[in-house]
């Protein structure tokens, strides 16, 4: 199986355009996350969603949304992009039903905002 | 808020010695912990996960152990290979399934 896929795996965007980074997912996941990897800073977590129709914010929600429409998608909007959000995103799924359990993670996109 | 730390330096070891990995934490009680290998251009892959009421977890040629009280965890790589050369993230999981990640520690393994 594929497990996560991100697209584009790469890309450069004006500031002040907006993009959605996509996210798909055939494992039947319930939970999907969302979050930036930054040199020193480590991953954090943006935004999540438990299951289909739910989304929640994570550490650092501000300047990014998200909708999960159906089990197997989550994408990201970035409405008005900032150089603050270059970065590589990961998006990372879970079976949802048990704390603690794995993240499975896409292997991300990384973004350069001039 | 929560606080993660790994080793702040680069890991470098020969091959056949056992690589130890540090996460230390504070201002957080996790329920669990979990160690991720990191590979350059790719994703965090999961290799172990450790309650708050266990010690110790091995895995092949990898252990984990956690003190709570000390708020550390170490990760073990015995008879380390070239192969294990890539970035280790602990992570702290909450009850409520919150995931916070340290910013990992690069391990080489020289041949």
């Amino acid at each position: 199986t594929a497990g996560i896929t991100q697209a584009p795996t790469s890309q450069i965007l004006a500031a002040g355009r907006s993009m959605t980074l996509r996210c798909t997912q055939d494992m039947r996941h319930n939970a999907m996350y969302w979050y930036r990897q930054d040199l020193g800073l480590g991953l954090r977590l943006i935004h999540y969603s438990n299951t289909a129709g739910t989304t929640g914010k994570g550490e650092v929600p501000d300047g990014y949304s998200v909708s999960r429409a159906n089990t197997d998608d989550f994408p990201l909007t970035l409405a008005s992009a900032v150089p603050s959000q270059t970065s590589v995103y990961f998006c990372a799924s879970s079976d949802g039903g048990t704390p603690g359990e794995t993240q499975y993670f896409g292997p991300g996109t990384r973004l350069l905002v001039l | 808020s929560q606080k993660i730390e790994q080793n702040s330096e680069a890991l470098n070891i020969q091959e056949g010695k056992t690589a130890t990995l540090t996460c230390n934490y504070t201002n957080y009680s996790p329920a669990y912990l979990q160690w991720y290998r990191q590979d350059p251009g790719r994703g965090p892959v999961f290799l172990l996960l450790i309650r708050e009421n266990e010690k110790e977890k091995r895995k092949e040629r990898l252990k984990v152990t956690f003190d709570t009280t000390l708020k550390q965890s170490l990760f073990h790589i015995t008879a380390s290979q070239p192969a294990d050369s890539a970035t280790y993230l602990c992570a702290l999981v909450g009850t409520g399934n919150q995931f916070y990640f340290g910013t990992g520690t690069s391990l080489t393994v020289i041949p």
